[in-house]
């Protein structure tokens, strides 16, 4: 059973557009809510990550929103740039696994010229 | 430099092989993670160690073992390599107060 449901499987954006990507989940005990960024042939990378205390955080043209009552978080990249064509992964973890994730089914983003 | 090693990189070996995927790292992190990721696909969390002599198995069933004799080594053991076994297999690892899990670049495991 995912615990992650993310979506959509794929999107493409022109260069300076907006890409949102969206994830949800169920269990309640999860406190960590990072994103990971991939690039062919390489392993996963930290974008940025969230705790449940704050609703937003913004790195740069990367912002996560964090909905708890909704049990909904998102990743918004402003000003989508192609070097930005990626697979993006959301995760959850739990207070004290951090480094247990849960992963996403991931988003293949295409940022056109 | 502190960072995360795998190797091989790619690896293609005949169904019944005993293979280990090596997995060492620079950061001095105690804790270390076994992921596996199909292509296009999620990643599953199949071993992770908390320190020197302690391993468990993940959420996803693998007939893989692991071992930690080392802080910095984590390497993953497959004692009959059979086709079902092909995947990318990703190691990472975290610290004691980070929450940030670090992965190293993977090994891509072809079981012909």
């Amino acid at each position: 059973q995912q615990q992650v449901k993310q979506s959509p499987q794929s999107l493409i954006v022109q260069k300076g557009g907006i890409s949102i990507i969206n994830c949800a989940y169920e269990n309640t005990a999860f406190d960590y809510f990072p994103w990971y960024q991939q690039f062919p042939g390489k392993g996963p990378a930290l974008l940025i990550a969230i705790r449940p205390d704050v609703s937003e955080k913004k790195e740069g043209r990367f912002t996560i929103s964090f909905n708890k009552s909704a049990k909904q978080f998102s990743l918004h990249i402003m000003d989508s740039q192609p070097g930005d064509s990626a697979t993006y992964f959301c995760a959850a973890s739990k207070i004290g696994s951090w480094g247990k994730l849960q992963f996403g089914a991931g988003t293949q983003v295409v940022v056109t010229p | 430099e502190a960072d995360i090693y795998q190797t091989p990189r790619y690896l293609v070996i005949g169904t019944g092989k005993k293979i280990t995927l090596e997995c060492s790292q620079t950061m001095g992190h105690d804790k270390m993670y076994w992921y596996q990721q199909d292509p296009g696909m999620e990643l599953h969390l199949i071993h992770y160690s908390y320190g020197v002599n302690s391993t468990e198995k993940g959420d996803l069933s693998s007939e893989s073992t692991v071992s930690r004799i080392r802080t910095e080594h984590f390497p993953l053991t497959l004692e009959s390599a059979r086709p079902s076994h092909t995947s990318q297999y990703l190691c990472a690892s975290s610290g004691v107060y980070g929450t940030e899990a670090f992965f190293g670049q993977g090994t891509r495991l072809t079981v012909v």
